[in-house]
């Protein structure tokens, strides 16, 4: 079974862009998430999906906006881009809601803005 | 004060050794507690999940639940060198994942 997987892998972007992220969930899993790690923070949560809603989100400003298709596969942009948003991004997907599933991550994008 | 809280470490113990990790969590409605190790350049992977109070045994890994002292441990024991990484404690309080900055783990040969 394939796993989650993450596109682009590496992304170099200036400040005032924006980005959009792709993931694409194990088959069958209906849940995605978003991460956001860095070196200082850890891992911080950004939002959920699940059946195309978002079910739950973090303490995130609004340039930061997600979406899921029907197929699951899921959308991360950012907007108006800085420098403090230099991260790896990770997705995890789900079965159902991820409270109470195991969560798979992909390998991440690695968001560099300069 | 941090939702979830971690010693950082780095922690070093001999090959064959138990490893004991702690976090602490801040939110009393928390739900769900998660371990995930992490190795250097790789994704997080998760080892434990557990849901109420006490002890789940899975393999060399045993994670242990408190709720009323807002304490979640793990215990790794026969540590073995590939067990180095960085570990995450995770918990979520029914609307969002709050992870831990992760212990360094280092299994001395």
């Amino acid at each position: 079974k394939a796993g989650v997987t993450q596109t682009p892998r590496y992304l170099i972007k200036t400040r005032g862009q924006q980005v959009t992220l792709s993931c694409s969930p194990i088959s069958g899993h209906r849940s995605v998430s978003w991460y956001q790690q860095t070196p200082g923070q850890g891992l911080q949560f950004l939002f959920e999906y699940f059946s195309e809603t978002q079910r739950n989100k973090g303490n995130f400003p609004g340039r930061f906006s997600g979406r899921q298709f029907s197929n699951s596969r899921s959308e991360m942009n950012v907007s108006t881009l800085e420098l403090g948003d230099s991260a790896l991004y990770l997705c995890a997907s789900s079965l159902a809601s991820a409270l109470y599933n195991e969560q798979f991550f992909g390998p991440g994008t690695r968001l560099t803005v300069l | 004060q941090k939702e979830v809280e971690q010693n950082s470490g780095p922690l070093s113990v001999p090959e064959g050794a138990i490893a004991s990790l702690n976090c602490t969590y801040s939110d009393r409605g928390s739900q769900s507690f998660f371990w995930y190790r992490q190795y250097s350049g790789k994704s997080p992977e998760l080892i434990m999940s557990i849901y109420s109070n006490g002890d789940k045994e899975d393999g060399r890994f045993t994670a242990q639940l408190n709720k009323a002292s807002q304490y979640v441990s793990l215990l790794i024991r026969d540590s073995q060198p590939s067990d180095s990484a960085t570990y995450l404690c995770a918990v979520n309080n029914g609307n969002q994942f709050y992870f831990g900055t992760g212990t360094s783990l280092t299994v001395i040969p």
